[in-house]
């Protein structure tokens, strides 16, 4: 399967801490998002970084890549209760006109 | 920004009818339109690339009898869920690229599907 895992699965922290959240993939790809979900919602956008990049900023968000492991990593600083969601990696591959999902992790922060 | 609304939100059907679910890009054209599986907590897994004018491109192990894709404009896409059972339970999103970059997708609000 191409499709990419995430790590950990599951993670549940106080509200105020910092979130990390990783990710995998297998083959080369042209770029990387991640995608926050609400239980039963649709997908939020969140960032994008390109193959080219290695780390990316937005808000609270930090984002790094690194091809050589085929692997990204999503940080949230200063965790707030409204984080509570499932996070998702996506990746289009090359020569693949798609996106493939990881497995998501479920972030919980607790009050 | 691009917006995708789908219909129904939600809908719950009988074992063996079909139901019919709606993707839209409401300010934008969509030659191709995606269209995703999610079981509860599990991710999103690509049922099908829905091509406007042309035949539907269906993932691996993706029964295309079963679900039947028309894209017969450039913004809409239906999904229609043929003689449904209770496995087929799940929440249906869709998706459109705008313009020709697939990373830079849109997605729908998704479509709740129960069968009883």
């Amino acid at each position: 399967s191409q499709q990419g895992e995430e790590d950990p699965q599951a993670l549940s922290i106080q509200e105020g801490e910092n979130a990390t959240m990783n990710c995998s993939y297998k083959t080369s790809i042209n770029n990387l998002q991640w995608y926050r979900q609400n239980s039963g919602r649709g997908l939020v956008h969140l960032i994008l970084i390109r193959s080219n990049e290695r780390e990316k900023h937005s808000g609270r968000l930090r984002v790094t890549l690194d091809t050589s492991k085929k692997s990204s990593s999503l940080l949230i600083t200063a965790s707030r209760a409204a984080d509570t969601a499932s996070y998702f990696c996506a990746t289009d591959f090359q020569g693949a006109q798609k996106l493939v999902f990881g497995q998501g992790t479920r972030l919980t922060i607790n009050p | 920004g691009a917006v995708v609304s789908q219909h129904p939100s939600w809908v719950i059907c009988k074992s063996g009818t079909s139901v019919k679910i709606e993707c839209r890009s409401l300010d934008f054209q969509a030659t191709t339109m995606f269209w995703y599986r999610q079981f509860p907590k599990q991710s999103l897994m690509l049922m099908a690339t829905s091509n406007e004018g042309s035949k539907a491109t269906y993932e691996q192990g993706v029964e295309k009898d079963k679900f039947l894709i028309n894209h017969a404009s450039l913004t809409l896409s239906t999904l229609t869920v043929t003689s449904a059972h209770p496995e087929d339970s799940s929440f249906y999103i869709c998706s459109a690229p705008l313009g020709s970059s697939v990373y830079e997708q849109y997605f729908g609000p998704g479509t709740r599907l129960t069968v009883t």
